[in-house]
């Protein structure tokens, strides 16, 4: 069974913010939500992760629901370079075999 | 600083041949390296792991093996390569392996098998 569910593409305006979202309603108490990124060809590249509270750093906002059942990835300003492959992982374990990474949302910023 | 490498980036090779791709990091000393596989629209499969010299984990069978001759290397091969092998192969690390910052990843190498 896949631990998360997101949409399969989205579309954002360059500039506008980016929300991207994740449903993880099995997740265990010890569990963290991952997000990263591949741009075509590129191998994935880390963005952001949480537990419970809500997390900002430099490329992005991550807002983690009081139920911990859903997730929402923020890109403030899109740009062009942002269009990217976007996973959402539920783990407990930042490596190895616990770290899936599924088909993830197709994010396209358009000018 | 640290980084990581890989290569070739792209490599055509007929079936039945044999493969040697590589991964090196800089920077660090005994770094948990992975081998993933990511087949044409799909998502990255994990195909080993190691946390040292000579130590290898599997997580999927097939004719593929890794090894890691040295702390900083580590080497995905095949004897005989099948069709299906064809995909994007990436070598990944963890930075602070213990913590909960994320994997690092290499440009990854297109392997197309014909």
């Amino acid at each position: 069974d896949a631990k998360t569910t997101q949409p399969p593409s989205m579309d954002c305006a360059e500039g506008r913010a980016a929300n991207l979202p994740c449903n993880h309603s099995t997740i265990s108490g010890n569990e963290y939500v991952y997000w990263y990124r591949q741009i075509h060809s590129q191998g994935p590249q880390y963005i952001i992760h949480g537990l419970k509270n809500n997390e900002t750093n430099e490329m992005a906002s991550l807002i983690i629901t009081e139920d911990r059942k859903s997730s929402t990835l923020i890109l403030p300003h899109a740009t062009l370079r942002d269009t990217a492959v976007y996973y959402c992982i539920v783990t407990m374990d930042n490596y190895g075999q616990n770290f899936v990474f599924g088909p993830g949302t197709r994010l396209s910023v358009l000018p | 600083s640290q980084t990581i490498h890989q290569w070739p980036a792209t490599l055509v090779q007929p079936v039945g041949s044999p493969l040697s791709l590589e991964c090196t990091v800089e920077g660090t000393s005994n770094p948990n390296l992975y081998w993933y596989r990511q087949a044409a629209g799909r998502g990255l499969q994990l195909l080993f792991y190691s946390v040292g010299i000579g130590q290898i984990s599997s997580e999927v069978p097939q004719n593929l093996s890794a090894s890691r001759p040295q702390d900083r290397q580590f080497i995905l091969s095949s004897k005989k390569l099948l069709l299906s092998d064809s995909g994007f192969y990436l070598c990944a690390w963890i930075i602070h392996r213990g913590g909960r910052d994320g994997y690092t990843f290499g440009s990854g190498t297109r392997l197309t098998v014909v």
